[in-house]
């Protein structure tokens, strides 16, 4: 089945700790998403990627990192974990950027730092 | 600023109508984005407008007025199932999606 998985569904990690949530797609879309969504708070983006080998910088950058080797992958690192990360994370993915394309989401990774 | 506005919670009866309203403000504007979110599980697409007017498709219309910078969604018909999060996003000129914090719909039988 066409879509995006994510992988964990939830974790809990220690402060400090290094972490990569990983995101994949098999529409052959170009674009792809980091975004969290927090309670009361719109989804905010992360950082995004155009295409394969390009990213760029979102609404709320700091402290996350991410790669684009290849079209299928989108994963997301959080270096030093602090507990203001603790979140639902949603990779999202569209045919083009730039371009009022659908977004398709994936199933969410729910993150707790303790 | 950038900015999308919806009610927290609205609460309706299953077999009624109701309208869940959004007012943006955008940088630019490319078009109206209305997402369903069931608790716990991902944000899915149902319905697009860049043009003044109402937009049906099946039980669900959304409705546009670009000089008022406003929105809304009309579900008919209500069932249980559609108990669920609505969220608003205003794309803006850079064709970045602005989001609403969303409108948990509540359907009593």
């Amino acid at each position: 089945i066409a879509g995006i998985t994510q992988a964990p569904t939830s974790q809990i990690l220690a402060a400090g700790r290094r972490m990569t949530l990983r995101c994949t797609q098999d529409m052959r879309h170009n674009a792809m998403y980091w975004y969290r969504q927090d309670l009361g708070l719109g989804l905010r983006l992360i950082h995004y990627s155009n295409t394969a080998g390009t990213t760029g910088k979102g609404e709320v950058p700091d402290g996350y990192s991410v790669s684009r080797a290849n079209t299928d992958d989108f994963p997301l690192t959080l270096a030093s974990a602090v507990p203001s990360q603790t979140s639902v994370y949603f990779c999202a993915s569209s045919g083009t950027s730039g371009s009022t394309d659908t977004k398709y989401f994936g199933p969410g990774t729910r993150l707790t730092v303790l | 600023g950038q900015n999308i506005d919806q009610p927290t919670e609205m609460t309706a009866t299953e077999g009624a109508i109701v309208q869940i309203n959004c007012t943006y403000q955008t940088s630019g504007f490319n078009g109206l984005f209305w997402y369903q979110q069931h608790a716990g599980e991902a944000p899915t697409f149902l319905s697009y407008n860049v043009l003044d007017g109402l937009e049906e498709k099946g039980r669900f219309s959304s409705f546009l007025s670009r000089s008022k910078g406003y929105s809304y969604l009309l579900l008919k018909e209500l069932q249980m199932k559609d108990s669920a999060s609505y969220l608003c996003a205003g794309m803006d000129s850079n064709y970045q999606l602005i989001w609403g914090a969303g409108t948990k719909l509540i359907i009593k039988p």
